[in-house]
């Protein structure tokens, strides 16, 4: 089975923290996201990586960024934690394009910004 | 972009009866594939059924099954014999064979009266 594994479940912060939000897949996918999750508002895409060292902007890229050095590892940052980012954040991995591909998903990080 | 609509942002249904999710979406592709996520309490987002567009027969899943009509671009998910595990946010979802990228809907919120 594939598993997507996010380090922290539930995290609390506060403003103005820097925050690492990390996630790891275990079926070599080349395609890795981080999404979040809002009450109505769906899945919002932040950014996605298709390879190593490689990134792009999703919906809503303010105020976040984005790492993958090694191609099992994709990381989320929050330069300078802010209230409205407090949200549930959701990674997820896929392999390559075409076909259909299933995306699959980690358990999720509830994140608070106080 | 692709658009996805999920209209009902709540839904109820008895236990052991059958329920109806709709999904509408927008798109300009003639190839593409679609997804129905359930996301229980717990927050694992899990895949329940895939259909891909180039195929007329509706995809089917043990108690779930969709009614795929390619011309109106909808896709809606049917639940038979409704159990309380049913119970959960469910998301349509959306993917180009061409590209990385998924869109999801606003999701639609399950639940199940015993």
């Amino acid at each position: 089975d594939v598993k997507v594994t996010q380090s922290s479940r539930y995290l609390v912060k506060r403003t103005g923290e820097k925050v690492f939000l990390e996630c790891v897949q275990d079926m070599d996918h080349e395609n890795m996201f981080w999404y979040r999750q809002d009450p109505g508002l769906g899945l919002r895409l932040i950014y996605f990586s298709y390879d190593v060292k490689m990134k792009e902007k999703g919906d809503i890229p303010e105020g976040y960024s984005v790492s993958r050095e090694k191609k099992e590892r994709f990381s989320l940052i929050l330069e300078s934690a802010s209230t409205n980012q407090t949200s549930m954040y959701l990674c997820a991995s896929s392999p390559y394009r075409g076909q259909g591909n299933t995306i699959y998903f980690g358990e999720g990080s509830w994140l608070t910004v106080v | 972009a692709q658009t996805v609509t999920q209209s009902q942002p709540e839904m109820s249904v008895q236990e052991a009866e059958t329920v109806t999710l709709s999904c509408t979406y927008d798109t300009s592709e003639s190839d593409y594939y679609l997804f129905w996520y359930k996301q229980p309490p717990s927050r694992q987002m899990i895949l329940v059924i895939r259909q891909e567009a180039y195929k007329q027969q509706n995809a089917t899943e043990n108690r779930f099954s969709v009614n795929f009509q390619k011309a109106a671009k909808s896709f809606s998910l049917k639940i038979s014999d409704s159990q309380l595990g049913d119970a959960a946010m469910y998301f349509c979802a959306y993917s180009s064979n061409t590209g990385n990228q998924f869109y999801f809907g606003t999701g639609t919120s399950l639940t199940v009266i015993p």
